[in-house]
């Protein structure tokens, strides 16, 4: 069974300073991905970042970038340059990437980022 | 915009109704799934529909059924509405053999509640 634990229920940032978001994982599978999402107070999920179990390197994109580090099970999301607009609840997720695998997500928790003026 | 809708967008039943919940997915995808958010949690895997047929469940009783349509169009089914199934569904869209990635784009959601 896969597992995904955010310990972080809140998190507050300066504007323009930027934020670490953390993300631990349990799993038995070789193959699988993880992803970041962002969900606004519309409740809309957005898809911001994916990163494959055999990637090499960490995944960026825009302004967002995974730490991603397999020994410890860990897919941390960095946001550089905080901005207003990034305050929304942040969700860590994985899937099992599997021919044969179920190809849900499961999700964490979740981490409430509020970013100040 | 991920190109999903969902309708409605709101939803008032009351206990023991019955609903249908309708998604259609972004262009080009073939793979439609269904998550139940409750207020303050993550999202929870409720199926997932690959050429019309019920590709994975979730841990939901069998009065949550669904359907995927020729376009990949999907419904999500509830009998017997309980208090415990207020929460926001959310459908998502990814395209099957596209690659390892198959990344889901959500919907806006439909916010359902049972009184």
């Amino acid at each position: 069974a896969q597992k995904i634990t955010q310990t972080q229920p809140g998190m507050f940032v300066q504007e323009k300073e930027a934020v670490t978001l953390d993300c631990t994982y349990d799993t038995s599978d070789q193959s699988y991905g993880l992803f970041w999402y962002k969900q606004p107070s519309s409740g809309e999920m957005i898809f911001l970042i994916y990163q494959g179990s055999y990637d090499e390197q960490n995944a960026t994109e825009g302004r967002y970038s995974l730490n991603f580090q397999k020994a410890r099970k860990s897919a941390n999301l960095v946001i550089s340059a905080s901005q207003l607009g990034d305050s929304a609840m942040y969700f860590c997720a994985m899937r099992d990437n599997r021919d044969t695998g179920r190809r849900a997500l499961t999700f964490g928790s979740g981490t409430r980022l509020q970013v100040q003026p | 915009e991920t190109g999903v809708t969902q309708s409605p967008t709101h939803l008032i039943k009351t206990r023991g109704q019955q609903v249908t919940l309708r998604c259609s997915s972004q262009s080009g995808h073939n793979t439609v799934s269904w998550y139940q958010q409750a207020l303050g949690q993550g999202p929870q895997f409720i199926f997932q529909y690959y050429r019309e047929e019920e590709n994975g469940r979730g841990n939901f009783p069998p009065r949550f059924s669904g359907l995927q349509f020729p376009n990949y169009s999907s419904e999500l089914n509830v009998n017997a509405l309980e208090l415990d199934d207020s929460a926001l569904y959310l459908c998502a869209s990814s395209r099957r053999g596209g690659g390892l990635q198959e990344t889901q784009y959500f919907g806006p959601g439909t916010r359902l509640l049972v009184l």
